[in-house]
């Protein structure tokens, strides 16, 4: 278990509303991540933080805001979500390794 | 540009036999590998990973195999139990780069 939590787990919103998703980690990392999920792209990564107020785009970031204000909690925020951002979105934590832990996943509905 | 590759959307096996996965990749300068697993409705968890000095790596039933002049890599899980049925991610990144993940492979191991 690697102290990540995801909230919400689920959220159904409608196009153009906006969307934060949180994600909390309760061991002090200092590298975080946002990947989305989708059937025939695998994971993408979106966002990710180097550490408080440091943070940079990835391969999928265009519709995406990220904000870090302190070290447990990495916010990632659609503006005005649309249909295509209908996905899975995962935070993770970068282990000693390289290897990146997951949490459990914000499934999120744009109608 | 999909750096990291599985060719193979989906993969059966017979509980006891064994299990390849395969990925490939473009980029001769990745150094790292990485195997992760992920059930439904949960976030992917790391399984094994390897450096590119080394050609082999194992873990128990879990072994990863590295062909630096193919640029290829293969998961082997011997044996199969039907609690291997996941989706399995490989993974690739160039010194402390951002890891790039495949699209995935559904393994479905039957009795």
């Amino acid at each position: 278990d690697a102290g990540i939590t995801q909230s919400p787990r689920h959220k159904v919103t409608e196009t153009g509303t906006p969307v934060t998703l949180r994600c909390h980690q309760t061991e002090n990392h200092r590298y975080m991540y946002w990947y989305r999920q989708d059937p025939g792209h695998g994971l993408r990564l979106i966002h990710y933080s180097y550490g408080v107020k440091d943070t940079d785009k990835g391969e999928v970031s265009d519709g995406y805001s990220v904000s870090r204000s302190k070290t447990e909690d990495f916010l990632l925020t659609l503006e005005s979500a649309t249909s295509s951002q209908t996905s899975v979105y995962f935070c993770a934590i970068k282990g000693l390794l390289g290897e990146l832990f997951f949490g459990e996943g914000s499934r999120l509905t744009v109608l | 540009d999909q750096q990291v590759k599985q060719n193979s959307p989906s993969l059966s096996v017979q509980e006891g036999r064994i299990s390849i996965l395969n990925c490939d990749y473009t980029n001769s300068m990745f150094d790292y590998f990485l195997w992760y697993k992920k059930y439904p409705a949960e976030g992917p968890t790391f399984l094994i990973s390897i450096s590119s000095i080394k050609d082999k790596n194992e873990d128990g039933r879990f072994t990863v195999f590295l062909n630096k002049s193919a640029k290829h890599l293969s998961l082997h899980i011997v044996p199969s139990q039907p609690g291997d049925s996941a989706v399995y991610f490989c993974a690739a990144r160039r010194n402390t780069d951002k890891l790039i993940f495949g699209t995935g492979t559904r393994l479905q191991v039957f009795p």
